[in-house]
């Protein structure tokens, strides 16, 4: 399958601070990205859905000023974690989905985030 | 966008062959239905996809009757790394991937 490649896999940052998370799709184009965050146990909760070169979809109860969602190209998105707290320590996805008529998507590793 | 219903949990002996049904009474016509599979601290990894009637790759089974309100999931003789949690997704290209709570497999020795 499609190759989709999350940096970083871990991360670990004081309060306050901005995270920054890369989702590149490596050998096809993606329109559409998807990013999840998931507790323990839990199921995948889908935060924004991006498109390429417009704003993010922002699901509900998602803070569109917290999570910071930029989708510049057709192989790169980015999500930023602004000003972050220890509640926001969690499993961060991406999801990358060919262009086109297609609906398979694909996923990146994830990236562990924790908050100090 | 279809809802989608699965058992919580299934257990397993190794060499067996496991069907996990997925229920999604309100499919739409363009709508495919998409199985992953998700092991701890990773992302999702697509198994396999179909539309209708029966879908094989070198991982698994794919049996859709043909009202398409229910699919089964069929993986052989599994074994112990094929515990994980097993997701049904239903939608076109155009929908949103909404994820529900999954079937964990536990795989016995």
């Amino acid at each position: 399958g499609a190759v989709v490649s999350q940096h970083p896999s871990r991360v670990i940052c004081k309060s306050g601070t901005s995270v920054k998370i890369e989702c590149r799709s490596l050998d096809f184009q993606a329109t559409t990205m998807f990013w999840y965050r998931q507790f323990p146990k839990q199921s995948l909760m889908l935060m924004a859905t991006s498109n390429e070169g417009s704003k993010a979809t922002y699901e509900q109860g998602v803070e569109k000023d917290k999570f910071l969602i930029n989708h510049a190209s057709l192989t790169l998105s980015t999500l930023t974690v602004t000003s972050a707290h220890p509640e926001d320590s969690s499993f961060y996805i991406c999801s990358a989905r060919y262009t086109g008529e297609r609906t398979e998507a694909f996923f990146g590793q994830g990236t562990r985030l924790t908050v100090v | 966008l279809a809802k989608t219903t699965q058992p919580i949990s299934m257990d397993s002996y190794e060499g067996q062959e496991v069907n996990i049904t997925c229920s999604h009474n309100n499919i739409a016509t363009n709508d495919y239905i998409t199985w992953y599979q998700q092991f701890p601290s990773q992302g999702p990894r697509f198994i396999i996809q179909g539309y209708k009637t029966k879908v094989t790759n070198e991982v698994a089974s794919l049996f859709i009757p043909a009202d398409r309100k229910s699919s089964t999931l069929s993986l052989p003789r599994v074994s112990l790394s094929d515990t994980a949690v097993y997701y049904c997704l239903v939608g076109d290209y155009t929908d949103k991937l909404i994820f529900g709570t999954g079937t964990r497999l536990q795989v016995f020795p």
